[in-house]
């Protein structure tokens, strides 16, 4: 299986930027798709999808989310980091099957 | 608007079958597939499986082969998932989620259930 690896947790400021990194053991990019997508969840909810295939920003999340990366290497940028924002994070591959999640960044404040 | 609502909490005995439910709405359910996906706090989010609803056909996760069963009725827009021979290592939060098209991410989830496995 392909292991995601994420930090536990990022300490953030309000109105700052908030860089989530994933790393992937193996690539995740087939063809012109980058299979990596993104996920929030708060307390006692479920996850929420905010990107599908790397860089693609899901329908109804704020354009202050946005996704980048290719190959192993991927981020999540949040900015400028709003209260409603602390959650956690969580990074998805589904390059090869089964589909693997990373472990979580936990957003806190600063 | 898509709805994915999950059936309630369960308390089980270790050895025992629980059956969960995910009854779809806003959607055409047979279009699209469905997946299972467990979290505990400490492995964290793991995928068991799919059932593509217009056909019945499924894929699991080898790890969860011969854990988890699931099935749809098509004429109540529902899917379910059986676990069998429950541990308490089956304790968690089990969430249905809908695959968006094509690329196996997961666009809408369910509210999730937490299964207790306990004598």
């Amino acid at each position: 299986d392909i292991v995601l690896t994420q930090s536990p947790a990022l300490a953030v400021s309000l109105g700052q930027r908030a860089t989530i990194s994933c790393r992937a053991s193996q690539t995740v990019s087939i063809s012109r798709y980058t299979l990596m997508h993104w996920y929030q969840q708060k307390p006692g909810q479920q996850p929420k999808l905010l990107i599908y295939r790397a860089s693609n920003l899901e329908s109804g999340i704020p354009a202050r989310f946005s996704g980048s990366g290719s190959g192993t290497d991927f981020t999540l940028t949040i900015n400028p980091v709003q209260a409603d924002d602390i959650a956690t994070y969580y990074c998805q591959q589904s390059r090869e099957s089964p589909p693997t999640f990373g472990g979580g960044t936990k957003l806190e404040l600063k | 608007q898509v709805q994915l609502q999950q059936s309630g909490a369960e308390l089980a005995k270790p050895g025992s079958s629980v059956k969960i439910s995910c009854k779809a709405s806003g959607y055409t359910f047979t279009r699209y597939f469905i997946s299972w996906i467990k979290q505990t706090t400490g492995q964290g989010l793991e995928y068991i499986g799919y059932i593509y609803a217009g056909s019945g056909r499924t894929n699991y996760n080898e790890k969860f082969k011969g854990k988890a069963t699931l099935t749809v009725d098509n004429s109540s827009n529902t899917a379910f998932m059986q676990l069998n021979s429950l541990t308490p290592d089956d304790s968690a939060v089990y969430y249905c989620a809908r695959e968006g098209t094509g690329s196996s991410y997961f666009d809408y989830w369910g509210q999730g259930v937490m299964v207790t496995v306990s004598s």
